[in-house]
């Protein structure tokens, strides 16, 4: 059964250094997302993207957050310079077309800002 | 008043019970209800997905919609020990989809 993909499963790093998450969401899905979840709470939505433009982001998700679908595998997730509290579990996910019964999450990063 | 509210938990209920987990929302504009089972350290894995008002049922599983009432519920009947996982309601507008989740109940099912 196809499944979305995650790299790595955990990372650490120190403040204020760049991360980019990777995700290989399913092959014939058209709708990206990416969420989180800090340790304890709920998961949150950060960005959708779509037609490789970004569909709808969340308050969380400002400048230095940004998305990238580098190939036609691939969709990332970069921070540019990590704070104590991005530490977290992101996860990707795809969907075959805009509705929202059909997003299928991948196993996530585990994040650990320093 | 949040938008999704889940009680957390935990749930522990022997094997073999029914399982009855909800979730109230605010927001009248939801139209697409799920279920997520999430296992530690893990991805939510979507179970069940309902449009608008009414049941569906999968199995062990049934999901219900109130949306006059704004709550949605789901069940597990004859639940067994591998159920035992974080159980997440999410909702959408529509739209691009974004899912709202509430904050998931931890549930134990004891042999």
């Amino acid at each position: 059964e196809p499944e979305v993909t995650q790299t790595p499963s955990h990372q650490v790093t120190q403040m204020g250094q760049e991360v980019i998450l990777r995700c290989v969401p399913i092959s014939n899905h058209l709708y990206f997302y990416w969420y989180r979840q800090i340790l304890g709470q709920k998961v949150e939505f950060l960005v959708s993207f779509y037609n490789n433009e970004i569909s709808e982001k969340s308050e969380i998700f400002d400048d230095q957050f940004s998305v990238e679908r580098p190939d036609g595998s691939n969709f990332t997730l970069k921070i540019r310079s990590t704070k104590l509290e991005d530490s977290a579990m992101y996860f990707c996910a795809s969907s075959v077309k805009r509705g929202a019964d059909t997003q299928y999450f991948g196993p996530g990063t585990r994040l650990t800002v320093l | 008043q949040k938008e999704v509210e889940q009680d957390p938990g935990p749930l522990s209920v022997p094997e073999g019970a029914i399982v009855s987990l909800n979730c109230t929302y605010s927001n009248s504009a939801f139209q697409y209800f799920m279920w997520y089972r999430q296992y530690s350290r893990k991805g939510p894995e979507l179970l069940m997905y309902t449009y608008s008002s009414g049941n569906k049922e999968d199995g062990r599983f049934t999901a219900q919609v109130d949306k006059s009432s704004k709550y949605i519920s789901l069940f597990i009947r004859d639940s067994q020990p591998s159920d035992s996982a974080t159980y997440l309601c999410a909702m959408s507008t529509g739209g691009y989809n974004k899912l709202i989740f509430g904050a998931g109940t931890r549930l134990a099912v004891h042999p």
